[in-house]
């Protein structure tokens, strides 16, 4: 079954520091991948997408992941955390019909 | 340009009532989503609409749960006889085509609380 698993459910990185957030696929199919962020009672806002084009993927706020096929991996990463970055990110793969299917969820936490 | 609109923002029902969602996609956007978030946990596929027909419902309940997408008008998720467990956040997406490839633009949502 196609399925989304992202590892950590909370993730704390101090101020300034790398941002790490996990995501792992499965698929016999490279799929279309997303991250989008969700800020307190609001929508999700589109990060970034792989849609086969290049392997490494900048967003937007200074986000980009990276398409590892090998490991069906599309980690984020961001190379220094600010405050405003605090939020839950969402992974997520197109289906056939244009469904999306997500993961868990991280919540990111930044400290001062 | 406006985004999806979803209203309302917030949904307030006793147990038996019927909750009544609304979603306008973004301009262009024929192409319409529903997921559901539970406390806690990721979005859900509800079900996939476009302009007056059902692509896609399997993640719809087979019980009091429907979903329309008329030719004029929101489209609407419709909860009947609601109860306990229907609490969550709706969320609305919508895209201008059903390609795989096409990102989806979300609304704010609409947080349903039963009493």
């Amino acid at each position: 079954a196609q399925s989304v698993t992202q590892l950590g459910s909370h993730v704390s990185v101090s101020e300034g520091a790398l941002v790490l957030l996990r995501c792992n696929y499965s698929s016999s199919v490279p799929p279309y991948l997303f991250w989008y962020v969700q800020y307190p009672n609001q929508g999700l806002q589109l990060l970034l997408k792989y849609t086969s084009a290049a392997t490494l993927v900048k967003g937007i706020n200074g986000f980009e992941a990276e398409f590892k096929k090998s490991e069906t991996s599309f980690h984020l990463t961001k190379p220094s955390a600010h405050m405003s970055d605090a939020a839950e990110y969402f992974c997520s793969r197109s289906s056939n019909t244009g469904k999306l299917i997500f993961g868990q969820g991280t919540t990111l936490q930044v400290k001062p | 340009n406006a985004g999806v609109m979803q209203n309302p923002r917030h949904l307030v029902r006793r147990r038996g009532q019927e909750a009544r969602l609304r979603c306008s996609p973004m301009k262009g956007h024929s192409h319409v989503y529903w997921y559901r978030q539970l406390p806690e946990e990721g979005l859900k596929f509800m079900v996939y609409l476009q302009k007056e027909n059902i692509i896609d419902e399997s993640g719809m309940p087979k019980e009091r749960f429907s979903a329309e997408f008329p030719k004029e008008g929101p489209s609407i998720l419709r909860i009947q006889q609601v109860v306990r467990g229907d609490s969550a956040a709706y969320f609305c997406a919508s895209s201008p085509t059903d390609s795989s490839n096409q990102p989806q633009h979300f609304g704010d949502g609409t947080r349903l609380s039963i009493l």
